[in-house]
Parts: structure tokens; C-alpha cells; sequence
């Protein structure tokens, strides 16, 4: 499993851009990079994944390294509902999840 | 579309008891995991089951076994619960076992 190394918190402010960083020096090949989130008292919630491009969705945006040694989060504008603990988790196929420990944003008003 | 249900959602047992927890997957989903979350930590995964099939084991004792029924839904079981069982256990489904994975809202342990 490749280690990943996140901030243990972030705080931003609310309509603000926000980027979440993430490394992952060991991560192999074939691993995608997935970011999942977690919302106070609820289970994680898939947020995007990609490869080697950068990816974006209806949530989030991924921006990958070239040399895929790290990742960022970037939440264009955050709302208070977007305060929760990211994860950024390399993954191959169907394997399962590994979390770390993951960041806590927290969005002032 | 409903998502992954998990039953019970709050549940109190005492050291050395046995419990069983439920899951059902998102309908057309066949992939079905299970993680542990104590308080504090990220999620920490236990089992993967696909057709009624182990695919993936955690690191965890003998004491955690689980199941999948031919509609895909799943049981963990616990035995000889300690007090440090305590925990949230999550249930998450997938569409053929790849890619993203949805989670329930998860069961709450709590032993004493």
C-alpha cells in the first residue's frame, strides 16, 4: 500500500478556493488516486479519482503531478457543508481502501 | 435511488457477547466491504466480499467473520466482544468491485 502524507487540518473561509495537498512518493504505476471525505457523523463519501490527468466533477477538481508523486484537492468554493476530514487514498483496481489519517477542513462563516 | 442501508444503527453489548450487523448495497451493486472506524481514526478495512465470495481480508482476529447472501446483501459477525470492538463499522458497496465506493451511514458498537 503507497503511505500518504496530509495536514492534519486546513481552515478556510466560505465561497474561498481551497486546495488540498497530498503526497504519495511510493505510489506504483497502476494505482489511481482517490479522494474520499468524510462529514461529521457520516460514513466517507466518494468525492473523484484519476490517473495521470487532471480530472474534474460536479464536487471537486484533481490536480495530479506529473510525476504522480502528489496530488491536490481543489474545492473552487467552498461551502460550509464541504467541512469534513479529505482523504487521499492511491488505490489499485478493486482493492481495498486504505485511510490514513486524513485532513480536517474546517470553513468559517 | 436508495443507498447502502446498514441496520442497527446504534448498539449496545456487553465484553464477551456476540453481535451481528447488516448491510444491504445499492441496488445492482455485488461488491460489498466492511471497515472499522474507532473514534478518532480513519476507517480501517476488515472484509470485501463480491458474488457471495471473499475477495479481501484485513488485519483483524478470527473472532470477525461476515457473509453475503445471494442478494447481495451482507452480515458482519463479532464474537467474544472486547472493549476494544467498540467502534463505528461501515459497510460500503460497489459496482463490480472497482472504482468508487459508496458507504452507509454505518453502525455504532458500543461495548462495556
Amino acid at each position: 500500500d503507497a503511505k500518504t502524507t496530509q495536514p492534519n487540518s486546513m481552515e478556510s473561509n466560505e465561497e474561498e478556493p481551497v486546495h488540498l495537498p497530498c503526497n504519495h512518493s511510493t505510489i506504483s504505476g497502476t494505482d489511481y488516486i482517490h479522494w474520499y471525505r468524510q462529514l461529521p457523523s457520516q460514513g466517507p463519501e466518494y468525492v473523484i479519482h484519476g490517473l495521470t490527468s487532471n480530472v474534474n466533477n460536479r464536487m471537486a477538481s484533481l490536480a495530479i503531478a506529473e510525476d504522480r508523486k502528489s496530488s491536490t484537492l481543489i474545492l473552487h468554493r467552498a461551502t460550509l457543508r464541504d467541512a469534513a476530514v479529505y482523504y487521499c487514498i492511491p488505490i489499485q483496481g478493486a482493492q481495498k481502501l486504505v485511510f490514513g489519517q486524513g485532513t480536517r477542513l474546517t470553513i468559517n462563516p | 435511488d436508495a443507498g447502502v442501508t446498514q441496520s442497527p444503527t446504534h448498539l449496545i453489548k456487553t465484553r464477551g457477547q456476540q453481535v451481528t450487523l447488516r448491510c444491504s448495497p445499492i441496488s445492482g451493486h455485488k461488491s460489498v466491504s466492511w471497515y472499522q472506524q474507532v473514534l478518532g481514526q480513519g476507517p480501517q478495512f476488515i472484509f470485501q466480499y463480491y458474488e457471495k465470495e471473499e475477495r479481501g481480508r484485513g488485519n483483524f482476529p478470527d473472532r470477525f467473520s461476515a457473509r453475503q447472501f445471494p442478494n447481495y446483501s451482507s452480515e458482519l459477525n463479532v464474537n467474544a466482544l472486547l472493549l476494544g470492538d467498540s467502534a463505528l463499522y461501515l459497510c460500503a458497496s460497489s459496482f463490480q468491485g472497482y472504482y468508487e465506493q459508496y458507504f452507509g451511514p454505518g453502525t455504532r458498537l458500543t461495548v462495556t
